[in-house]
């Protein structure tokens, strides 16, 4: 199963209102990225927080860290229309003895006119 | 943009057809990952090269392959191909190996009939 698994599965709000998506994971970590994913293109990194972090900010967003309760959550304020994308939380992995970066599923967030 | 190029973009082939992926990381980058979205499976990491040399495998079936050439650029082959290997490939780069921010290309859209 993966690493990192975002809830909600799906956020449909009105543009200006803050939008909230959450990420939990299952073994230790060094870090965690968030990405967002516009439809059918690459992967843009958005943030990388560390374990020893316990927050950070970039523009409109707001990465918590929660290491204690394996969590991590994006805050994304006054939301735009442009926001609009699937949101994927990463964590690192050990995958046959290397740090890897393992995805979620993901969150597809709608931001409405 | 992030620097990094894939081509083909589109590609459709017939069953039991063999491909070939083409990935140019970004100047400088040593580390390029490939993966594999779905619908139903998300982003799978496939498998890693750094500095022309393989560093870590992840769902990769038998029937894949990679390389990275001196030059660092990469290719994914994939052979036999199956209706279920119809999925965007992703290709993505980092300066080091590990699990650090990855620059993304914007996919090849592998469509099998």
């Amino acid at each position: 199963s993966q690493q990192g698994e975002e809830d909600p599965q799906a956020l449909s709000i009105q543009e200006g209102e803050n939008a909230t998506m959450n990420c939990s994971y299952k073994t230790s970590i060094n870090n965690l990225q968030w990405y967002r994913q516009n439809s059918g293109r690459g992967l843009v990194h958005l943030i990388l927080i560390r374990s020893n972090e316990r927050e950070k900010h970039s523009g409109r967003l707001r990465v918590t860290l929660d290491t204690s309760k394996k969590s991590s959550s994006l805050l994304i304020t006054a939301s735009r229309a442009a926001d609009t994308a699937s949101y994927f939380c990463a964590t690192d992995a050990l995958i046959q003895g290397a740090q890897k970066l393992v995805f979620g599923q993901g969150t597809r967030l709608t931001i409405n006119p | 943009d992030s620097g990094v190029t894939q081509t083909p973009k589109h590609l459709i082939t017939a069953t039991g057809q063999r491909v070939t992926l083409r990935c140019s990381p970004r100047s400088g980058d040593l580390s390029v990952y490939w993966y594999q979205q779905s619908l139903d499976q998300g982003l799978q990491f496939l498998i890693q090269y750094y500095n022309g040399e393989e560093r870590a495998k992840g769902n990769i079936l038998e029937r894949f392959s990679a390389q990275q050439f001196p030059d660092l650029h990469s290719e994914l082959n994939l052979s036999s191909l199956e209706l279920g290997d119809s999925a965007l490939y992703f290709c993505a780069s980092s300066p080091l190996w590990g699990p650090y921010e990855q620059y993304f290309g914007p996919g090849t859209r592998l469509t099998v009939t």
